[in-house]
């Protein structure tokens, strides 16, 4: 069946500094949504790429969609304590599939 | 306007035991989703409404977990005898019918122990 995978699990970073999640499909995309949850919260949703090759960006989070659509990455410049949460990447084959949610990047800011 | 509203947020209870969870989606939203995070993994799919009708319940663990959705409406999520492994936190997602332009809004969550 069909799985999404990510890297790392796991980040600890300085205050400051950059983070980079990946997330890769074993299977073409239709699109890829991005998701964070906080501590204690739920899912809520970031942004959808469609495109291949597409690149989005909102402030200091950079995301963006492979050439073939079967991987995806989210970056933060300069993290900050309020970006610490779990982001997962979530894509479906189709536009009227599933969608399934990777295991997700949990990250943690050092102040 | 209200968004998608789960509940109990907590349920512990003993193996061998019944619990129903509730999900009321956001009005108009025919699409509605279960999924289960267990232990800080994944957001496993359990299935997918579109209305009243099962779309895709490939995500469901066994005949022990029953899904309802009537009236295409809010849902239900039974789990009859609960286990051990059933334990996490089971999500409810809805969105608007869309091609390719699903933007799930989530619960809160219910948070399940089975002891």
């Amino acid at each position: 069946g069909q799985q999404v995978m990510q890297i790392p699990q796991y980040q600890h970073v300085q205050e400051g500094e950059d983070f980079t999640t990946y997330c890769n499909s074993s299977t073409t995309l239709s699109n890829i949504q991005w998701y964070k949850q906080r501590p204690g919260g739920h899912p809520v949703f970031l942004i959808q790429l469609v495109k291949s090759g597409e690149v989005k960006k909102q402030k200091r989070l950079t995301f963006q969609f492979g050439e073939a659509k079967k991987n995806s990455s989210l970056h933060i410049t300069a993290t900050q304590t309020t970006d610490v949460g779990t982001y997962f990447c979530a894509g479906r084959k189709t536009s009227y599939d599933k969608v399934i949610f990777g295991p997700g990047t949990s990250l943690s800011v050092i102040p | 306007e209200a968004g998608v509203t789960q509940f109990p947020s907590h349920s512990v209870i003993e193996k061998g035991q019944t619990v129903t969870l509730r999900c009321d989606p956001i009005s108009g939203h025919d699409n509605l989703y279960w999924y289960r995070r267990v232990m800080g993994k994944e957001i496993k799919f359990l299935l997918h409404f579109v209305k009243e009708s099962k779309q895709d319940e490939s995500g469901m663990p066994n005949n022990r977990f029953l899904a309802e959705r009537t009236g295409g409406t809010y849902s239900t999520l039974k789990v009859q005898p609960a286990e051990l492994e059933d334990s996490g936190v089971y999500f409810c997602a809805s969105s608007q019918a869309g091609y390719n332009n699903e933007k799930l809004f989530f619960g809160s969550g219910t948070q399940l122990s089975v002891l």
